[in-house]
């Protein structure tokens, strides 16, 4: 089965600050991958998603991720943070038929 | 408005009772899905189910056990059995077969065991 690594459990930034939370997966056939932003105590929404085309994928809030299959690595970035933008990151892979996460990151945005 | 809704958002478990968490969807999904969450651990499946009455183990099945009576359905039992219960437990939700498509989560449901 695959796995997915997220490489930092933290990550955190002043305001304003550009971010990059890294994630890597394993698997050798095409895959769908995901991130995901979890506020306290809520379940989990989709910021964006990588199906085909473009390696270049924008999502919402600001945030965009760019996928390297050589890499294998999907890694989410914003050139710029706000404060509102605290929470947990989750990166997820769809394989055949069931969903992978990683571990997660916490980002905490600093005023 | 379509989604998913657990129940109850806060639940307190006695040790060796046991307790049944609530999910239904209105998004006629096929797949439903329990996943652990634990601090640093991220989300661990559980069980999922593809179809009605059918349900396959995920990687951590043991002490819990689930039920697919009908497609909006998908409740969690979490048995005495399981030694270490308190968590925070979320459902998902997707249409069967479709890979490219994201997962629709409930807002949780937090069990503590006292």
């Amino acid at each position: 089965a695959q796995s997915v690594t997220q490489l930092d459990s933290q990550v955190p930034v002043f305001e304003e600050a550009p971010v990059e939370l890294r994630c890597n997966y394993s698997s050798s056939v095409s895959v769908y991958l995901f991130w995901y932003v979890q506020y306290p105590n809520q379940g989990l929404q989709l910021l964006l998603k990588y199906l085909s085309g473009s390696t270049l994928v924008k999502g919402i809030n600001g945030f965009e991720a760019e996928f390297n299959k050589s890499q294998t690595s999907f890694h989410l970035r914003k050139p710029s943070v706000h404060i509102s933008d605290t929470a947990e990151y989750f990166c997820a892979v769809s394989d055949r038929g069931d969903m992978r996460f990683g571990a997660g990151t916490r980002l905490t945005v600093k005023p | 408005d379509g989604g998913i809704t657990q129940s109850p958002k806060y639940l307190f478990r006695k040790e060796g009772q046991n307790v049944t968490l609530s999910c239904e969807q209105n998004l006629n999904h096929d797949a439903m899905y329990w996943y652990r969450q634990d601090p640093g651990q991220g989300l661990r499946l559980i069980y999922y189910s593809q179809i009605v009455n059918d349900f396959q183990k995920g990687d951590i099945a043991e002490g819990y056990s689930v039920s697919r009576e009908k497609k909006e359905s998908f409740p969690l039992t979490v048995t005495s059995a399981q030694k270490n219960p308190t968590a925070f437990y979320l459902c998902a939700s997707t249409p069967r077969g479709r890979r490219n498509t994201e997962a629709f989560f409930g807002q949780g449901t937090r069990l503590t065991v006292v």
